[in-house]
């Protein structure tokens, strides 16, 4: 089946940085990547959706300044949690898909902002 | 905007006993798809449903998508040890768009 890498896995940074994350589809081409966000014990809520060659879109309550998303290409798009604080920590992972087929996920990033 | 809820939220069974959990979506559906994840792990894809009334088995898990494709169902048989995890269900009103997740339902297997 279709591969989609993400990384890094697990990150550790201070607060006040900022951490890029990757996701990759590896055999396809993702014209649409999504952001997904899991608090512990939570489920998964959509952050915002990656089209490639355009502006994301951000679900409300996320902030566009703070959580960067990058879709440069085909099989690449990128999340930067600028300034980073504690409470940005979290479980955060991508999914891609095709058209009338599953998505498939990343393998998630966990961010521990200290 | 379109809500799925998932019941129960946490189920702990017997090893060898069955397991249901429930998916409800607000809107209809154009497919609905069942996810696993263990503890520490990331989401992984068990099954897709599309048609109305769809029946699907995978060895001892049987999915279930309603005649109104609004509703949809994961049956374990015999559950095991090994099926302890998250299961997550995740609807689509139409293709391309985003999932939206279910808060899932834990399951605990006790030996």
């Amino acid at each position: 089946g279709a591969v989609v890498s993400q990384h890094p896995s697990r990150v550790i940074c201070k607060s006040g940085t900022s951490v890029k994350i990757e996701c990759r589809s590896l055999d396809f081409q993702a014209t649409t990547m999504f952001w997904y966000r899991q608090f512990p014990k939570q489920s998964l809520m959509l952050m915002a959706t990656s089209n490639e060659g355009s502006k994301a879109t951000y679900e409300q309550g996320v902030e566009k300044d703070k959580f960067l998303i990058n879709h440069a290409s085909l099989t690449l798009s990128t999340l930067t949690v600028t300034s980073a604080h504690p409470e940005d920590s979290s479980f955060y992972i991508c999914s891609a898909g095709r058209p009338n087929t599953e998505a498939f996920f990343g393998q998630g990033t966990r961010l521990t902002v200290v | 905007g379109q809500q799925v809820m998932q019941i129960p939220q946490y189920q702990h069974v017997q090893e060898g006993e069955d397991f249901t959990t429930y998916c409800n979506s607000s809107t209809t559906l154009s497919n609905i798809q069942w996810y696993k994840q263990r503890p520490g792990g990331h989401p992984v894809f068990l099954i897709q449903l599309v048609k109305s009334g769809e029946v699907k088995k995978q060895k001892r898990l049987t999915f279930q998508f309603g005649e109104a494709k609004k509703n949809s169902s994961l049956h374990i048989t015999a559950t095991q040890t090994t099926d302890v995890g998250t299961y997550f269900c995740a609807g689509q009103e139409n293709y391309g768009q985003n999932f939206v997740f279910g808060p899932g339902t834990r399951l605990s297997v006790l030996p």
